[in-house]
C-alpha cells in the first residue's frame, strides 16, 4: 500500500525566512497530491493540490512542487510569519477508487519572531 | 464561505455505550467521509459515502461502526459499543461539488470522543 513520509522533526525558522517541508511517497505516483494545514485540536484545512503533470503550483506565499521521478513533493512558505506556525500534512489519494486520502504524519512548523 | 459543521465538539461516554457523531457537510458536495485521529497520530480514513451508500471503508470500520445520511443535510457516524481504543478526534469531510471536478476535501472542526 502507498506510504507517505514527512519529516517527523519540527522545523524551527525565523520570521521572514522561507520554510521548506518535504513529502516522500513510495510505490506508484499518485494522480495528484494535496497539502493541508492543521492547528492543534482542529480539522485539516486544504491549502494546495498539485497534479502529476504539474511541476509547480503557487498560491500567494505558498509554493508546491511535485517530482514524480524522486517521488517527492516540496512545500514552501515564503516570508514566513508566526501565524504560519502549525502542522502541515501531505496527502495522496488511496484506495480502489482514489476517493480517500492517505495522510502523512505531518511536519510541525514553528516560526519565531 | 460554506463549511462543514460537527456536533458535539466533545463527547464523553462509558465503554460499551453507543454514540452518534453528527455532521452537516457542505450542501453541494457529493462525497462524504469520516476520518479519525488518535492523539499524536496520523489522520486515518474510516469510510467514504456517495450516492447514499458506502463507497469505501477501512479495516478500522468494522461491524461496530455505521454511517447514515438520514436526510438531505446530516451525515452521522454511529459506534454501537464503544471501546477505550475508540477515543480519538473524529473528523467529517466532504468533497466534489456538483459542478467542477475538484478533489480537495473540506474538514469539519472535529468531535473529540473520550471513552472511559
Amino acid at each position: 500500500s502507498q506510504k507517505i513520509e514527512q519529516n517527523s522533526e519540527a522545523l524551527n525558522i525565523q520570521e521572514g525566512k522561507t520554510a521548506t517541508l518535504t513529502c516522500n511517497y513510495t510505490n506508484y505516483s499518485p494522480a495528484y497530491l494535496q497539502w493541508y494545514r492543521q492547528d492543534p485540536g482542529r480539522g485539516p484545512v486544504f491549502l494546495l493540490l498539485i497534479r502529476e503533470n504539474e511541476k509547480e503550483k503557487r498560491k500567494e506565499r505558498l509554493k508546491v512542487t511535485f517530482d514524480t521521478t524522486l517521488k517527492q513533493s516540496l512545500f514552501h512558505i515564503t516570508a514566513s510569519q508566526p501565524a504560519d506556525s502549525a502542522t502541515y500534512l501531505c496527502a495522496i489519494p488511496g484506495g480502489e477508487y482514489g476517493n480517500k486520502l492517505v495522510f502523512g504524519a505531518g511536519t510541525i512548523l514553528r516560526v519565531k519572531s | 464561505e460554506p463549511e462543514v459543521t460537527q456536533t458535539p465538539s466533545h463527547q464523553v461516554t462509558q465503554m460499551g455505550q453507543e454514540v452518534i457523531l453528527r455532521c452537516v457537510p457542505i450542501s453541494n458536495h457529493l462525497y462524504f467521509y469520516w476520518y479519525r485521529q488518535i492523539l499524536g497520530q496520523k489522520v486515518e480514513f474510516l469510510v467514504s459515502f456517495y450516492n447514499n451508500e458506502i463507497s469505501e471503508k477501512s479495516e478500522i470500520f468494522d461491524d461496530q461502526f455505521s454511517v447514515e445520511r438520514p436526510d438531505g443535510s446530516n451525515f452521522t457516524l454511529k459506534i454501537r459499543s464503544t471501546k477505550l481504543e475508540d477515543s480519538a478526534m473524529y473528523f467529517c469531510a466532504s468533497s466534489r461539488p456538483t459542478s467542477g471536478s475538484s478533489y480537495e476535501q473540506y474538514f469539519g472542526p472535529g468531535t473529540r470522543l473520550t471513552v472511559t
